[in-house]
């Protein structure tokens, strides 16, 4: 069974600080690592996508990853309302993507 | 470019009847994909297509069929909808040499009464 595991939620964090996220998952033969964001009633919406170990960074979002210790995460800077949202970490086995829940996200302004 | 596009939007079926949800991508993706959200429990895999002309079952096929129609569409049909059905169902499509990255379509909402 694949597992890809997140805390459930809600993160609230303030408006302006960095909000973390993060994601493990159980199979060590896994090569793509995703991050999407979905709003409320709407589909998700791929944001990062990561296949190597280390920081890979896109304006406000830095994902990670740590291949070693099967851990990926999502850094988002200068968090804004707007990034409340529910992000769900994907991971890639074989030709599929196994999801995680998701993390609520809430930024209180 | 539409990208992902999913018919209906929104549907309420009685117990047993049978639908299709439409499912169709303007971006030339080898790809494609069923999923179903409901709440906790994120997005289950329902069917997939590797490539046009083949399809293979995900983590939740049973109730459901598919067929891949050509290389731009991908039909779910439930051929006699229970309630354990009502969920939201996604269409994804990906691409190849893009290492599995996923668009996904608006969504069906289906509820099952």
């Amino acid at each position: 069974q694949k597992e890809v595991e997140q805390n459930s939620g809600p993160l609230s964090v303030p408006e302006g600080a960095i909000a973390s996220l993060n994601c493990t998952y159980s199979d060590r033969g896994s090569q793509s690592f995703f991050w999407y964001r979905q709003y409320s009633g709407k589909s998700p919406e791929l944001i990062m996508s990561i296949y190597s170990n280390g920081d890979k960074e896109d304006g406000r979002f830095t994902a990670q990853l740590n291949k070693a210790s099967q851990y990926v995460s999502l850094l988002i800077r200068d968090s804004q309302p707007s990034d409340s949202a529910t992000y769900l970490c994907a991971v890639e086995y074989g030709n599929k993507l196994v999801f995680g829940a998701g993390t609520i996200l809430r930024v209180k302004s | 470019n539409a990208g992902v596009t999913q018919t209906p939007k929104f549907q309420v079926l009685k117990t047993g009847q049978s639908m299709t949800l439409q499912c169709a991508q303007d971006m030339n993706h080898n790809s494609m994909y069923w999923y179903r959200q409901d709440p906790g429990m994120g997005l289950r895999l329902i069917y997939y297509s590797a490539s046009e002309g083949t399809t293979d079952k995900g983590e939740v096929p049973n109730g459901y069929n598919v067929s891949r129609l050509n290389k731009r569409e991908f039909s779910l049909r439930l051929e006699s909808a229970a309630p354990s059905q009502t969920s939201v169902y996604f269409c994804a499509s990906s691409g190849v040499g893009v290492s599995y990255e996923q668009y996904f379509g608006p969504g069906t909402r289906l509820t099952v009464t």
